[in-house]
């Protein structure tokens, strides 16, 4: 079965970079492109960007755009999302879903920025 | 980018009601949208996919409908264990985006 399995907990101070993994099993890893979303508390969703694990293309959401770099090793089916010059406001959980239609998540990532 | 317009942000209901959820798209997005259901401390489940498929092994209950602009999502009759967020998210265009979300509780 499909599984999406990120990286634990993450407690970062302000100005610090923060990198979160997802790996995939279960299916071809080159064949779905991955999005990261994350979800700040008592907030709703919000699109990160997307990495296409063939080739290693990506698109990022404006707001993210020179502070996020979404990456893949594609020996251990595994997806990547940095995200640096870290702020209270990313005090988040990030999730991995796998595309098109994000029918399978990961399980979350809490990434808390404080001094 | 493709604006999401969700309402009601919540609502109460009880059990046995009819649940209704609508979502506007800013543009037209032809069948490209899913809806969600989350609950506390959870990653989201995909419930509906192409505004109106039942994902596998949700119960029939949950329904969606619509095309476009404008679009619907219905639980036929509600149930305790329906107490969740849900949300709508397009997928026509990049960046996805998502619908505000709806908290729904039982009365």
């Amino acid at each position: 079965q499909v599984q999406l399995v990120q990286s634990g907990a993450e407690v970062k101070k302000p100005g610090a970079s923060v990198k979160v993994s997802c790996k995939a099993s279960g299916y071809t890893f080159t064949s779905y492109y991955m999005h990261w979303v994350r979800q700040a508390p008592g907030q709703g969703l919000e699109w990160m960007g997307i990495i296409n694990p063939s080739g290693g293309s990506t698109s990022y959401a404006q707001k993210f755009q020179g502070r996020v770099t979404m990456t893949r090793d594609t020996s251990t089916s595994t997806v990547y999302m940095e995200l640096s010059s870290l702020r209270s406001e990313d005090t988040a959980v990030y999730y991995c879903a796998r595309g098109p239609t994000f029918q399978h998540w990961g399980q979350g990532t809490l990434v808390t920025v404080s001094s | 980018d493709i604006q999401m317009t969700q309402s009601p942000s919540s609502l109460s209901a009880s059990v046995g009601d009819r649940v209704t959820i609508t979502c506007q798209a800013s543009q037209d997005i032809s069948n490209y949208l899913n809806w969600y259901q989350q609950k506390p401390g959870k990653a989201p489940k995909l419930l509906i996919y192409d505004a109106s498929n039942l994902e596998t092994g949700v119960p029939s209950r949950f329904s969606g409908s619509g095309s476009g602009t404008d679009f619907t999502f219905t639980i036929s009759s509600l149930q305790p264990e329906d107490i969740a967020t849900y949300y709508c998210q397009q997928y026509d265009n990049l960046p996805r985006t998502f619908g505000q979300g709806t908290k729904v509780e039982i009365k």
